[in-house]
């Protein structure tokens, strides 16, 4: 079983719909929680972390953390053509420097 | 530099041929990482220097792969004898602390093994 897991996709939602990324991970004593966003040919970037069970929006992208289900999603609202890129769902086992990484959703966003 | 700088951007080489991948962290980053990222996967922790010392190495896949960072600046990866399945694209990230969160990235070394 590998340590976090994502439907590989593609996602593809009409602008402005609400995309809806899940990710669960094998690891009970995973502490933290990460979303990066990576656009075709480029590097990762960091969009979203998250620590504690619950909701935390940032503008127009919420991540949701459920430690007892060993989940979590990011949903994407008012999604946007920029928004076309693979997600990768990141989560820290205790150790700052080193993460663990899903293949990532690849999200489409139709005008 | 302004960022993460890796060389070459891109680099085919030969089965069975030595490569060596460059990364230039940004200046006063004390916290250097390698990733790899293989076509259609998540990134793979390979390394991770704290100066010029490795804390952790134990992601790299095996005794052909060997990194160093000297002067606590710029790092090299080399992986020896290369073999196919090393394809992939090898992501450098710096970090001012030694959390990979707060790590810039740069645009990463696309190696192609034939």
């Amino acid at each position: 079983q590998k340590e976090v897991e994502q439907n590989s996709g593609p996602l593809s939602v009409p602008e402005g719909a609400i995309a809806s990324l899940n990710c669960t991970y094998s690891d009970r004593v995973s502490q933290s929680f990460f979303w990066y966003r990576q656009y075709s040919g480029k590097s990762p970037e960091l969009i979203m972390s998250i620590y504690s069970n619950g909701d935390k929006e940032d503008g127009r992208f919420t991540a949701q953390l459920n430690k007892a289900s060993q989940y979590v999603s990011l949903l994407i609202r008012d999604s946007q053509p920029s928004d076309s890129a693979t997600y990768l769902c990141a989560v820290n086992n205790g150790n700052d420097y080193k993460l663990s990484f899903g293949a990532g959703t690849t999200v489409t966003v139709r005008a | 530099g302004a960022g993460v700088s890796q060389s070459p951007s891109n680099k085919v080489t030969e089965k069975g041929k030595d490569v060596e991948l460059r990364c230039d962290p940004i200046s006063g980053h004390t916290a250097l990482y390698w990733y790899r990222q293989s076509l259609g996967q998540g990134l793979e922790f390979l390394i991770y220097f704290q100066g010029n010392s490795a804390p952790d190495k134990s992601g790299l896949p095996s005794d052909r792969f060997s990194a160093e960072r000297t002067g606590g600046s710029v790092s090299t990866l080399t992986i020896q004898r290369t073999q196919q399945e090393d394809s992939a694209v090898y992501l450098c990230a710096s970090s001012p602390t030694g959390s990979f969160t707060e790590a810039f990235f740069g645009q990463g070394t696309r190696l192609t093994v034939v």
